[in-house]
């Protein structure tokens, strides 16, 4: 089936630090990809998609690429800040029907301190 | 617009009693979709309404969970009776047709005393 690895947290950076949160995927096909992230005391927002290989999601300073060849779907974002505090979902959606259901990694809790 | 939104945030309910979550998605979406995320564990998918019908509820727990949709505009999701194992977070979340953008709501944090 489906699945979705993210790497394990909590991270903690310092502001204006670089930041790499590593996911992986295992899926039939091509699925469509996501981060989705929760502010404390919020639901989950969409931060950012990619619906096909080598496709850039962007957003809010944030990026990742669609990486068929290694299933992956890092997100980096080169300058933190303490407003990035959040958890971060990485997801996919089953490439084998429209609307489908979404497959969610554990989530990973970033703090950012000033 | 409104986006999707989830009543109560908060339930605090003992063992063996019920509670129902309701959720209201955007406007005009026929797709619903109802997830659960246990203490530190992943989002799980629970089922998935396109308007009235249930498309999908391959992630139902077991038949303690009942969730309706009817009219096809908010979902109810009813938990009877309440186990301990039930605490977590609910989401609901909509999206139109074919996409496969969902919208999330806040969520309501379940917890069974």
């Amino acid at each position: 089936g489906n699945s979705v690895t993210q790497m394990e947290g909590p991270v903690t950076l310092s502001e204006e630090a670089f930041l790499t949160i590593n996911c992986t995927y295992t899926a039939t096909g091509y699925p469509s990809l996501f981060w989705y992230v929760q502010y404390p005391g919020e639901g989950l927002q969409l931060l950012l998609k990619a619906t096909k290989a080598d496709d850039k999601g962007s957003n809010k300073g944030f990026e990742a690429t669609y990486r068929k060849e290694t299933t992956s779907f890092h997100l980096e974002k080169g300058s933190v800040q303490v407003s990035d505090s959040a958890v971060y979902f990485c997801a996919l959606s089953d490439p084998r029907r429209a609307n489908s259901k979404l497959t969610f990694g554990k989530g990973i809790t970033l703090s950012v301190r000033p | 617009e409104a986006g999707v939104t989830q009543f109560p945030s908060h339930s605090v309910i003992e063992k063996g009693q019920t509670v129902t979550l309701r959720c209201d998605p955007i406007s005009g979406h026929d797709n619903l979709y109802w997830y659960r995320r246990v203490m530190g564990k992943e989002i799980k998918f629970l089922l998935h309404f396109v308007k009235e019908s249930k498309q999908d509820e391959s992630g139902m727990p077991n038949n303690r969970f009942l969730a309706e949709r009817t009219g096809g505009t908010y979902s109810t999701l009813k938990v009877q009776p309440a186990e301990l194992e039930d605490s977590g977070v609910y989401f609901c979340a909509s999206s139109l047709g074919d996409s496969k953008t969902q919208y999330f709501g806040p969520g309501t944090r379940l917890l069974v005393l």
